[in-house]
Formats: structure tokens, C-alpha cells, sequence
């Protein structure tokens, strides 16, 4: 059970190049979610996915694009990008079923924009 | 105006002493839910402990406790005989009614031997 994965840890991106971020959930949850985290500062919600099929927008979700693959993946692709998005991306995913909504987190993707 | 403010940017404690870290909220929904998670410097997230607004006891796993002052929306978190392997960041968060979480800054902890 390898709860939240994400790939890859540490990427360097010159202006303008493309990439995409993977995540992958084996808990069979409903809910999954992108943040990014800048220094000295909490996580921010770029967009989330509360089921199969279905994505919002959170927070910060300008230079951002997101697929909900199936129920197990949730991709994260910066389409043109920029030294702002430089950042630690987190991938979290959650059941719903339960009350407590509790989010549980992938290690992290650290992102460097040059 | 800010939905969750942890006033303390850094702490600095003695091994094996108990600590606080402050958590205040702001929400007009009824029905939320108040997390704690902490991040070693690894970078990990790691979730420590959950309140539900409408839980009548405070929470506790194992050395973290969470003091929950309803009326004065607060919701710090305790740690009892502290270790150093307490040494991290500690992030409050909120989940409101859209299941989104709203974080605080952060308190960053450095346990003394």
C-alpha cells in the first residue's frame, strides 16, 4: 500500500518548457487535489477533484491545467512555464465517505523554473 | 481577512517540555473540520490530528492533543513531553463546507536537547 505517489521528485524547466506532474492514489479514494508550496508559507490549493470526471479550480489556478486520468490519477501540466511557478507541488487525496474528509499527501514534487 | 493565523513564525522548546502551538480560525459555517499536519524537513506532510466542529471532546492521538475553544475559535495544538524528532513545521488547517483545506503559515518547532 503505497498511499500517495508522485513522479518525479525534482525537475528543472527552463521559460516556457512544458511538463507534466503525476500523482497516483491506492486508498480507492474519491477526492484529489494539487497544491503548491512556496517558502515560508502554507500550501495552496491549485485545483482539486472530488470524483472521477470532475476537476475545479482552487486558489491559484492560472498556468495550470489538470486531468483526472481515472479514479487513481490525477496529472498536473504547466503549459508554458514560468521562474513564478517555482515551487514544491504536493498531491493529496481524500474519501469523502468519511466525515472527516482527511487528506493525505504524496512526497512532493520540487519544481525549478530558470 | 485570513481564515487561519498561527501567530508563532518559530518556537524554540526543551526536550521532554510540553508545547503549544496557537491556531486561530475565522468561518461562519456551522459544520467544519480543523486538522494539524506536520512537516519535517524532509518536506513530507504528515497528518498528526482532526477536530469536527461538532465534537463535544478535544481530540487526542497518542502525545498531540488539540485544545478547542469553540467560542473564541481556537484550536491549538499540544504536544506533551516533547522529543526531538518533534523538530518541524506545523501547519492548522481548515476544511470548510466545499471540502476545500485553507492552511496557515506555519510554526516552526526546534526542540533543544
Amino acid at each position: 500500500n503505497a498511499g500517495v505517489t508522485q513522479t518525479p521528485k525534482f525537475q528543472v524547466l527552463k521559460t516556457g518548457q512544458s511538463m507534466t506532474l503525476q500523482c497516483a492514489q491506492d486508498m480507492n479514494h474519491n477526492s484529489m487535489y494539487w497544491y503548491r508550496q512556496d517558502p515560508g508559507m502554507g500550501l495552496r490549493l491549485i485545483y482539486y477533484s472530488a470524483s472521477e470526471g470532475t476537476t475545479d479550480k482552487g486558489e491559484v489556478p492560472n498556468g495550470y491545467n489538470v486531468s483526472r486520468l481515472n479514479k487513481r490519477e490525477f496529472s498536473l501540466r504547466l503549459e508554458s512555464a514560468a521562474p513564478s511557478q517555482t515551487s514544491v507541488y504536493f498531491c493529496a487525496s481524500s474519501d469523502p465517505a468519511g466525515s472527516r474528509e482527511t487528506q493525505y499527501f504524496g512526497p512532493g514534487t520540487r519544481l525549478l523554473v530558470l | 481577512a485570513q481564515k487561519i493565523t498561527q501567530t508563532q513564525p518559530g518556537m524554540f522548546v526543551q526536550e521532554k517540555e510540553a508545547v503549544t502551538l496557537d491556531c486561530t480560525y475565522d468561518t461562519s459555517d456551522p459544520s467544519y473540520g480543523l486538522f494539524w499536519y506536520k512537516q519535517p524537513s524532509s518536506g513530507e506532510m504528515i497528518f498528526l490530528i482532526y477536530q469536527g466542529s461538532y465534537d463535544q471532546q478535544n481530540a487526542t492521538e497518542g502525545r498531540y492533543s488539540l485544545n478547542f475553544q469553540k467560542a473564541r475559535k481556537s484550536a491549538n495544538l499540544v504536544i506533551s513531553a516533547s522529543q526531538l524528532g518533534d523538530s518541524a513545521m506545523y501547519f492548522c488547517a481548515m476544511r470548510e463546507f466545499n471540502y476545500q483545506l485553507i492552511w496557515g503559515a506555519g510554526t516552526k518547532l526546534i526542540i533543544k536537547p
